[in-house]
């Protein structure tokens, strides 16, 4: 079975731009979360998506949106980038039962200059 | 705010000695556990979890202890070996149904040879 995969891997983006991730969950999975790492806050929740809807989200600004298509792949949008955006985002697809394991994809390591 | 905490950024432990390594959490929301592991450029992966009606749950080489009066955890690895080093992350979920994780900001484990 394929796993998570997230792209691009790698992003530079200027402040101000806009910018869309990409995740293709394990097939079958119908639960895709995001989150964010950072060196001083670890890995932190965006929210998450299962067969369409936003089922969760976190504590980040409305720059921060996604979404969902029929085949469970999600998107990631980040509009008015700032530099503290810069992070590596990982996506984890689930069957969205509660408790179900997480599946990581290797993420995207975005850089805002 | 940190709702699971790791505060021990690095360990280095010695081939074939035990690792332990340290968790605590502040939300009693918190029923589910889980540590992942990571290893650089690639996602996190499971390791093992353990639900709040147990103490404890072993997998081999790897046991989790819950001490639920301290919102403690511990994962120990007997016996540690080389390629057990990458970082490992302690993560919670919380019973309200969601299926979100709230993830510690990692420790370091390096194991020497």
């Amino acid at each position: 079975k394929a796993g998570v995969t997230q792209t691009p891997r790698y992003l530079i983006k200027t402040r101000g731009q806009q910018v869309t991730l990409s995740c293709s969950p394990i097939s079958g999975h119908r639960s895709v979360s995001w989150y964010q790492q950072t060196p001083g806050q670890g890995l932190q929740f965006l929210f998450e998506y299962f067969s369409e809807t936003q089922r969760n989200k976190g504590n980040f600004p409305g720059r921060f949106s996604g979404r969902q298509f029929s085949n469970s792949r999600s998107e990631m949008n980040v509009s008015t980038l700032e530099l503290g955006d810069s992070a590596l985002y990982l996506c984890a697809s689930s069957s969205g039962g509660r408790g179900d394991e997480q599946y990581f994809g290797p993420g995207t390591r975005l850089t805002v200059t | 705010d940190q709702q699971v905490k790791q505060n021990s950024p690095s360990l280095s432990v010695q081939e074939g000695r035990i690792s332990i390594l340290n968790c605590d959490y502040t939300n009693s929301m918190f029923d589910y556990f889980l540590w992942y592991k990571k290893y650089p450029a690639e996602g996190p992966t499971f390791l093992i979890s353990i639900s709040s009606i147990k103490d404890k749950n072993e997998d081999g080489r790897f046991t989790v202890f819950l001490n639920k009066s301290a919102k403690h955890l511990s994962l120990h690895i007997v016996p540690s070996q080389p390629g057990d080093s990458a970082v490992y992350f302690c993560a919670a979920s919380a019973r309200t149904g969601a299926n979100n994780l709230f993830f510690g900001t990692g420790t370091r484990l390096t194991v020497i040879p």
